[in-house]
């Protein structure tokens, strides 16, 4: 069955950066779009971006442009979410997915001070 | 943009659920899907390509619509289904959700 493993909760000061893992087992790996999605308290889902299936295109939401780097490492398949200069506002539980399809169980990531 | 109405629907069980999600331009191939979501929990996918249920979805839960305008129906209210209903756009990047409809006991 498709499983995609996150890591684990994170906190981290204001400027830093975080990078989150999600291991994904039970299916090809590489042929699947993987996304991330992000859930402030509270608040409603909101998508950040895309990598293809081979990992050389990415696509970003405009928000997030110049912060986020989204990869993937086939050798062991994992996708990756890197987001930098971590403000307050990006405290969220953070969710990998498999197309729209399938989800992580989700990375609490708290940003502060 | 996609605008989902109402905010809040209480009901209750038994009864009917409608849901709506209107999207500011047409949704490319209707890639229009429904997530449910539960406190403390991931959203799992309900509907894909507007209509399309996915496996292991009771029957109540349907989709329909084209182009802007879509509807989630559940046609007799179970305990489990009050939860968060999001709706997303998956036809063209960026892969807006909706603001999301609270589904209440009433």
């Amino acid at each position: 069955q498709v499983q995609l493993v996150q890591s684990g909760a994170e906190v981290k000061k204001p400027g830093a950066s975080v990078k989150i893992s999600c291991k994904a087992s039970g299916y090809t790996f590489t042929n699947f779009y993987m996304h991330w999605v992000r859930q402030a308290p509270g608040q409603g889902l909101e998508w950040m971006g895309v990598i293809t299936p081979s990992g050389d295109n990415t696509n970003y939401a405009q928000k997030f442009q110049g912060r986020v780097t989204i990869t993937r490492e086939t050798s062991t398949s994992t996708l990756y979410m890197e987001l930098s200069g971590l403000r307050s506002e990006d405290t969220a539980v953070y969710y990998c997915t498999r197309s729209i399809e399938y989800w992580g169980q989700g990375t609490l990531v708290t940003v502060s001070s | 943009v996609l605008t989902q109405s109402p905010g809040t629907l209480s009901l209750s069980p038994g009864e009917r659920a409608t849901l709506s999600c209107r999207a500011s331009q047409s949704v490319n191939n209707d890639y229009l899907a429904w997530h449910q979501q539960k406190p403390g929990q991931a959203p799992r996918l309900l509907i894909y390509g507007a209509s399309n249920t996915t496996t292991g979805i009771p029957d109540r839960f349907s989709g329909s619509g084209s182009g802007t305008d879509f509807t989630l129906t559940i046609s007799r209210l179970e305990p489990e289904d009050f939860a968060v209903y999001y709706c997303q756009q998956y036809g063209s990047t960026p892969y807006a959700f909706g603001q999301g409809t609270k589904l209440e006991i009433k």
